[in-house]
């Protein structure tokens, strides 16, 4: 059982380029979401969506589109890094549409250097 | 505006119990989670408290009050696996009923 996959694991970019994380889940979940977590920080959530066909701002946004493609895959997309988004990123799920507590599943992380 | 405060690092000895505390400033309250992360891992779930009380999962215990806006994790019979970062979560009404996340509490656990 997969769970929750995103890809890459590690990239670098530079300054202005361009890169879409992937992730896709094999749980039949509702929700998905993207958060990045900074050095002794919690978890950010940048874009989530509740449903397939529906995406939502999260707390930090700016700079960042998503798409849902289906109801498995959920890609994040920079268009123009910026060092200051150089972080781990993680895509999660859950079966909510709303969050009511039950689990929510992370992919292993995705380790983006913006040089 | 919306926060949860805990403590940025406990230490405490094989065997030993530990509490981490969480207090939150939330627009309505919707629940407790909590989450473990080990160093370069991604976070799994450990328990959520929806009403006032505890809640027990092994080794593992979590505690709400919300008419206190506090809640705890607590670990018993400590392993060195248990090292760890632990992070409390709340749903808030004003980040449109999505999760808000603690900056963490790193455990470290001495033989």
């Amino acid at each position: 059982n997969a769970g929750v996959t995103q890809t890459p694991k590690f990239q670098v970019l530079k300054t202005g380029q361009s890169m879409t994380l992937q992730c896709a889940q094999d749980m039949n979940h509702n929700s998905m979401y993207w958060y990045r977590q900074d050095p002794g920080m919690g978890l950010r959530l940048i874009y989530y969506s509740a449903s397939e066909g529906t995406t939502d701002k999260g707390e930090v946004p700016n700079g960042y589109n998503v798409s849902r493609l289906n109801k498995r895959e959920f890609s994040l997309r920079l268009e123009s890094a910026a060092p200051s988004q150089t972080s781990v990123y993680f895509c999660a799920s859950t079966t909510d549409r709303y969050y009511t507590g039950n689990t929510i599943y992370f992919g292993e992380g995705s380790w983006l250097t913006v040089v | 505006g919306q926060s949860l405060e805990q403590p940025s690092e406990v230490t405490a000895v094989e065997g030993a119990i530990v509490q981490i505390n969480c207090t939150y400033q939330t627009s309505g309250f919707y629940g407790l989670s909590w989450y473990q992360q080990h160093d370069g891992g991604a976070p799994t779930f450990l328990s959520y408290n929806g009403l006032d009380g505890l809640e027990e999962t092994g080794r593992f215990s979590s505690f709400l009050s919300r008419s206190d806006s506090y809640g705890y994790l607590l670990l018993q019979e400590l392993q060195m696996k248990d090292s760890a970062s632990y992070f409390c979560a709340v749903r808030d009404m004003d980040s449109n009923y999505q999760l808000i996340w603690g900056a963490g509490t790193k455990l470290i656990i001495k033989p």
